[in-house]
């Protein structure tokens, strides 16, 4: 079954400090997988996408990573700010599928405190 | 501005009511995306149009449900006979490239749904 896992399911940190959020998944064969970050009460934004061949792929202070072989990402947040209060959530898509064939983790969500 | 946008924002509503909402998307996006998404969840699929076409339909999407878009611009997600378990964010997305395996998808903020 495909799916995936974000962890931790919470986290606080304090301003200025950096994190990771992590995200497994078991979606194949696999296309390509996001970020999003979603505020409370709005809409999911794209941060960074990536393919199977990329490992790497910055966006500002925030830095995603793909390990195509154990099936895992991880989403670095340099230098936090308090507007980096939000859920981050990782979503992958399989290769060839529908377009319902998005499938979302169910989010990290990150408060900085000052 | 040149977003998604969702009407309305809030919905409050009791449980047998019919409730209607509204999404524009992106002027230029030839696709529209309905999701729903409850607390502390990532956002589920609902369903799918290209242009006017419902291409993909959710097995989530019962038979109270019903997705339109007419003229392939805006679309409404009407809910029939509303449930307590209907009570959710309901997000819609556009998106516009050639290439369906990449493109990425705008949301909107969301109609919040509370049925009473």
């Amino acid at each position: 079954k495909n799916q995936v896992e974000q962890s931790p399911q919470s986290l606080i940190i304090l301003e200025g400090k950096n994190c990771t959020l992590q995200c497994n998944y078991t979606v194949s064969p696999f296309s390509n997988l996001r970020w999003y970050k979603q505020d409370t009460g709005r809409g999911p934004v794209s941060l960074t996408i990536m393919t199977f061949s990329e490992n790497t792929k910055s966006n500002g202070r925030y830095t995603a990573t793909l390990d195509a072989d154990t099936k895992q990402s991880s989403l670095h947040i340099t230098a936090s700010q308090l507007s980096d209060s939000a859920s981050y959530i990782c979503v992958v898509r399989d290769y060839g599928g529908s377009q319902g064939n998005l499938i979302f983790g169910k989010g990290t969500k990150l408060s900085v405190k000052p | 501005d040149t977003g998604v946008s969702q009407d309305p924002r809030h919905k409050i509503t009791k449980r047998g009511q019919n409730v209607t909402f509204r999404c524009d998307p992106i002027s230029e996006h030839n696709r529209l995306y309905w999701y729903r998404q409850t607390l502390g969840q990532g956002p589920e699929f609902l369903t799918y149009f290209q242009n006017e076409a419902q291409l993909e339909k959710s097995r989530l999407l019962s038979d109270r449900f019903s997705a339109e878009r007419p003229k392939g611009s805006f679309s409404t997600l009407e809910i029939q006979r509303t449930e307590q378990g209907d009570s959710a964010m309901y997000l819609c997305a556009s998106s516009g490239m050639w290439d369906t395996s990449t493109d990425t998808q705008y949301f909107g903020p969301g109609t919040r749904l509370t049925v009473l």
